[in-house]
């Protein structure tokens, strides 16, 4: 398994603003994945990040408004961008270190 | 791309029934997992099983892979196992993708 925690737990926005989301995982991993859950739905991949090379993004997300950073194998950053109340949701990363996905708490994000 | 729906949408039951639900998905998969999303938004490993069955305590899955579906049964349901179960299938990328989620509550 792995243990990963994620900071901030929660978080009031206001809109146009950026808010930055750290997550550290236990053991050192190829692959970080960065998912969204908006109120009442299933989760969506964001996208994907390996060290040392840019993150892969799913359809319906860009680098400029969802920029990612993975400085090394057990820490990434989400940024969400110029955020509006859309944006309101709660964004977990996941890691896979051997088949099976293991979930941070996540960070419910609001924004006002 | 691939659709992942569970069935039912939403359950209620009484503190000691069984339930059952169900994942259908509508191509190959190489891997699925069971979560359990508690009501602080954790979500909580059950099963990884890309086919045939496995138990642990109260719950149970099977996985029919060449019919492309899986079940999820808990036996005996608590208060504690409310939440909302998602089925998730991974393709040839490591990707998870989702299903729409059964809401359960269990009531005393």
């Amino acid at each position: 398994s792995a243990v990963i925690s994620q900071k901030p737990s929660r978080d009031i926005c206001q809109r146009g603003t950026s808010l930055t989301i750290q997550c550290q995982v236990d053991s050192q991993v190829t692959m970080m994945f960065w998912y969204r859950q908006q109120p009442g739905q299933s989760l969506t991949l964001i996208a994907t990040a390996n060290q040392g090379s840019e993150a892969t993004y799913e359809s319906g997300f860009v680098i400029d408004k969802f920029p990612i950073s993975r400085p090394n194998l057990t820490f990434s950053t989400l940024t969400v961008s110029n955020m509006s109340p859309e944006d309101s949701s709660i964004y977990l990363c996941s890691v896979e270190p051997r088949n099976e996905q293991f979930f941070g708490p996540g960070t419910r994000l609001t924004v006002l | 791309g691939i659709q992942v729906e569970q069935s039912p949408p939403d359950l209620i039951l009484q503190e000691g029934a069984n339930s059952t639900l169900r994942c259908n998905f509508s191509d190959s998969v190489n891997n699925l997992q069971w979560f359990h999303q508690n009501p602080w938004g954790q979500l909580i490993n059950l099963f990884y099983i890309p086919s045939g069955t496995k138990q642990n305590g109260r719950l149970s899955a099977t996985t029919v892979a060449t019919e492309r579906y899986s079940l999820l049964y808990i036996s005996s349901s608590q208060t504690t196992d409310s939440g909302v179960y998602f089925c998730a299938v991974e393709l040839d990328t490591d990707k998870l993708i989702f299903g729409t989620g059964t809401r359960l509550q269990v009531f005393p």
